[in-house]
């Protein structure tokens, strides 16, 4: 049940665009990205309910796709400070907020 | 003022001697959560609670007890560690459709 994350990793120059991708087998009740400095803490980015609403935050936005029951992270213009490991986290129905997490994207992004 | 804490931030132990971790919150959240992070794994959850007594078992919890006596406090125990808890752990905690707030981590190492 764990959702599958794509890239792995990504090495991106100041000012790119990337998209990070969280996909699972089993239909999704919400969809939360986090994301994560070495030997910090994660950090919480948003939330996407069931409904394929898109959201936004700066220049990081993600959208849910039910049918597909998939979600996609949009970082545009990078900056330095969005390097870290992002991670998705999905919640199914009944599972009392309870996520199960990916193993993460490693972003870089160089000056 | 930090709305999460943990205690302690590192501990090393021996192989066979109980372990307990504290998760302190000061935001009156009902529910916390107790994950364990590793290489290559992702955030896996140990153990969550809904409220005062009410604690349900995650997706590892072999090995774990929790307690939770108060709103603020949600403490782990390892009862008898082994060199396979050797993780960082993080406690989190969230309100009903919230994202997760998570605390500092703790880094256990069991020799």
């Amino acid at each position: 049940q764990q959702p599958v994350q794509s890239p792995q990793a990504v090495i991106l120059r100041e000012g790119e665009d990337a998209v990070i991708n969280c996909s699972s087998s089993k239909a999704l009740y919400s969809v939360h990205w986090y994301r994560q400095k070495h030997g910090e803490a994660p950090i919480f980015l948003m939330i996407l309910l069931k409904g394929g609403e898109q959201k936004g935050h700066d220049k990081i936005s993600a959208s849910f796709n039910e049918k597909k029951q998939q979600s996609s992270l949009y970082l545009t213009a990078s900056q330095l400070s969005y390097s870290g490991t992002y991670f998705c986290g999905t919640e199914y129905g009944g599972s009392q907020g309870n996520l199960i997490f990916g193993k993460g994207t490693k972003l870089s992004v160089k000056p | 003022d930090a709305g999460i804490t943990q205690s302690p931030r590192h501990k090393v132990t021996e192989t066979g001697t109980p372990v307990t971790l504290r998760c302190h919150q000061t935001e009156n959240h009902r529910y916390m959560y107790w994950y364990r992070q590793d290489p290559g794994h992702g955030l896996r959850l140990i153990h969550y609670s809904y409220g005062v007594k009410d604690t349900d078992k995650g997706e590892v919890s072999d090995g774990y007890s929790v307690s939770r006596s108060k709103t603020e406090d949600f403490l782990l125990t390892l009862e008898s560690a082994t060199s396979s808890q050797t993780s960082v752990y993080f406690c989190a905690i969230s309100e009903p459709g919230q994202g997760k707030n998570f605390g500092p981590g703790t880094r256990l190492t069991v020799t």
